[in-house]
């Protein structure tokens, strides 16, 4: 089946860092991939929509300054928390698909901002 | 907008018992409903996929239904197994391919 592929798993870093989050699908060629954010208890959030070649559609409410977003080739996006703060401590979620295909997801990175 | 809703949010309940978890989701419209499985701090596992002109898919000892008029799907889990402890979500899929808005999920624990 389709892979996904996300890097790191999990990050600390210290308060005002910039830290990315890299999503790979392994084995096919994802069209579009999603980024989501995760906070305890609750369910996942969608933060953006990237097609590759193209600026990432960012969800109301969600910065796009703060939240870089590249989707340079068919099988990498990566996501930068750029000036990281503990409120943007949480579990971030990629999703890959290619086409009308369902969505694939990553294992997930989870951030701790000291 | 797409609204999800899951109940009950925890279950709790004894090795070998069939259980029945609810979805509902606001906007008939759906192009199809996913449920998924998370264990803690993990990433997704994709259960079942419904599309909308299914009424119904089922895998092993799982069985989803969709019924887009009642805005209502259920995920069916026959003789539970304490490997089967982890949360339940569903979500509902726009046009093909697009974004996927979440329910909360059901927390479910199967004891020995």
């Amino acid at each position: 089946g389709a892979v996904v592929s996300q890097h790191p798993s999990w990050v600390i870093c210290k308060s005002g860092t910039s830290v990315k989050i890299e999503c790979r699908s392994l084995d096919f060629q994802a069209t579009t991939m999603f980024w989501y954010r995760q906070f305890p208890k609750q369910s996942l959030m969608l933060m953006a929509t990237s097609n590759e070649g193209s600026k990432a559609t960012y969800e109301q409410g969600v910065e796009k300054d703060k939240f870089l977003i590249n989707h340079a080739s068919l099988t990498l996006s990566t996501l930068t928390v750029t000036s990281a703060h503990p409120e943007d401590s949480s579990f971030y979620i990629c999703s890959a698909s290619r086409g009308n295909q369902p969505q694939h997801f990553g294992d997930g990175t989870r951030l701790s901002i000291l | 907008k797409q609204e999800v809703t899951q109940i009950p949010a925890a279950l709790s309940v004894p090795e070998g018992e069939n259980l029945v978890l609810n979805c509902s989701f606001t906007d008939s419209a759906i192009y199809n409903l996913q449920w998924f499985r998370q264990d803690p701090g993990k990433g997704l596992t994709s259960l079942l996929l419904i599309q909308s002109s299914q009424r119904e898919q089922t895998s092993g000892r799982l069985n989803a239904s969709l019924d887009k008029s009642s805005g209502r799907s259920t995920l069916y889990i026959a003789a539970s197994q304490p490997g089967d402890s982890a949360t339940y979500l569903c979500a509902g899929g726009g046009t093909s391919g697009s974004r996927l808005t979440f329910g909360e999920g059901t927390q479910l624990t199967v004891n020995p």
